[in-house]
């Protein structure tokens, strides 16, 4: 079956980085594409951008244009994203989730809890 | 700045029926933005219900459709069950981007 399994909460400081993962399993890892989704404490959802899974191919939205980095890693199936220059306002929970081309997210992952603080 | 909007809040029936609609500021919403409809339940992650308007997955209950409704993406739940009282999301995509609606909180009562 399909899993998107994601790495652990994280805790960091204003201006550091974060790195979060998303380990995959269960299916093609190349045949897909990979959102990620980002939600603050009582909001709403954020799109924050696309990887295509086969060619590494981005498209990130313009308000995280520059601050975010999206990759993957064909040997292991694994997706990650990292985020710089951290402010308080990047506290929320990360998902990744699954899409065959752009317009199919079917599988979520289940969020990592990105807290920022000084 | 893109704003897709919904209806903050609608509450239904048990057994009843119920439209939640999703607009762009852009204009109408067409098949070509490819709506996607999701449900978030308190303390978990979003479920994918409808894709490209109309699509739905292989768990997504009869009970819920996906159509175009005057301009706007809808969603329909016919026969509500208590268990359908969530957070709804559509998502819209605008040529190298995706947009999020604001979401709706629809109450069974």
């Amino acid at each position: 079956q399909v899993q998107l399994v994601q790495s652990g909460a994280e805790v960091k400081k204003p201006g550091a980085s974060v790195t979060v993962s998303c380990k995959t399993s269960g299916y093609t890892f190349t045949s897909y594409y990979m959102h990620w989704v980002r939600q603050a404490p009582g909001q709403g959802l954020e799109w924050m951008g696309i990887i295509n899974l086969s060619g590494g191919t981005t498209g990130y939205a313009q308000k995280f244009q520059g601050r975010v980095t999206m990759t993957r890693d064909t040997s292991t199936s694994t997706v990650y994203m990292e985020l710089s220059s951290l402010r308080s306002e990047d506290t929320a929970l990360y998902y990744c989730a699954r899409s065959s081309g752009w317009y199919s997210i079917d599988y979520w992952g289940q969020g990592t809890l990105v807290s920022v603080s000084s | 700045q893109t704003v897709v909007t919904q209806e903050p809040s609608l509450t239904v029936s048990p057994g009843g029926t119920v439209t939640l609609t999703c607009a762009s500021s852009t204009g109408a919403v067409t098949s070509g933005y490819y709506p996607h409809w999701f449900q978030q339940k308190p303390g978990q992650a979003p479920n994918s219900l409808i894709y490209s308007t109309t699509n739905k997955h292989s768990w997504t209950p009869a009970r819920f459709s996906g159509s175009l409704l005057g301009g706007k993406a809808a969603l329909t739940l016919s026969g509500v069950l208590p268990e359908d009282e969530a957070d709804y999301y559509c998502l819209l995509y605008y040529g190298g981007a995706q947009v999020f609606g604001t979401g709706t909180r629809v109450t069974v009562l």
